[in-house]
């Protein structure tokens, strides 16, 4: 199962919205709503921000949201603050494995 | 509070093994899955497979058989990854994490780095 195709890196500005891309195929995104996201700080372990393309878990902040449309899911933060200088991943269930894209490093300019 | 507490980082030399644990707590052990991923150096997130928490059962991603052993002593509600024969390209942290929904991973431990060089 090939990794999902993340951009390496994206910035932005405080205040700023930003978007993440995420792109598989019919065989993960495509074919199931059991899109995640994770965050994850330098030596950090990830944290959980976005489950089944959209929902978010108690605790997570509404300025994170997701989305997806065939075989891309979508990452949105509005409202961009320092602390989210991150890497985040996003992963897909494949019916009967877990793919994971390469990640994306988020810059807060 | 629910938590997963892994086991210190660990330095290997090549051709030997290694077992990582993971031990939960907070919540009742069986009811969720451990699934356990790696992550090299500078490298993004891999699953490598899942371990069923009621029964026993593990399964491996591909690429992550043969050498990679998933048990459990639910006694204890912790989680064991082995791995044998082992590699420098194995060098990498490793995670377990709880799956509250297949494929969905809510609560990560802290991460062990497992470190295989002569």
């Amino acid at each position: 199962q090939s990794a999902l195709t993340q951009p390496a890196s994206v910035s932005g500005s405080p205040g700023q919205s930003i978007t993440f891309s995420c792109t598989g195929t019919s065989r993960d995104i495509g074919g199931y709503n059991r899109v995640s996201w994770y965050q994850q700080h330098p030596g950090k372990a990830p944290k959980l921000m976005i489950y089944d393309v959209s929902n978010r878990p108690s605790g997570v902040s509404d300025r994170f949201s997701g989305s997806k449309s065939g075989n891309t899911a979508s990452l949105t933060i509005s409202g961009l603050q320092a602390e989210d200088e991150a890497d985040y991943y996003c992963s897909s269930y494949t019916g009967s494995s877990t793919v994971f894209g390469g990640g994306t490093k988020l810059t807060v300019l | 509070q629910v938590q997963l507490v892994q086991s210190e980082s660990e330095l290997k030399k090549p051709g030997a093994s290694v077992k990582i644990s993971c031990k939960a707590s907070g919540y009742i052990f069986r009811n969720y899955a451990i699934n356990w991923m790696r992550q090299a150096p500078g490298q993004g997130l891999e699953w490598m497979g899942w371990i069923n928490t009621r029964n026993g059962n593990p399964a491996y991603a591909q690429g992550f058989t043969g050498r990679f052993v998933f048990s459990l002593d639910s006694a204890v509600s912790t989680a064991y990854l082995e791995i044998n024969s082992l590699k420098a390209d194995d060098t990498a942290v490793y995670y377990c994490a709880r799956d509250i929904l297949t494929a969905v991973f809510d609560i990560w431990g802290q991460g062990t780095m497992a470190t295989v060089s002569s």
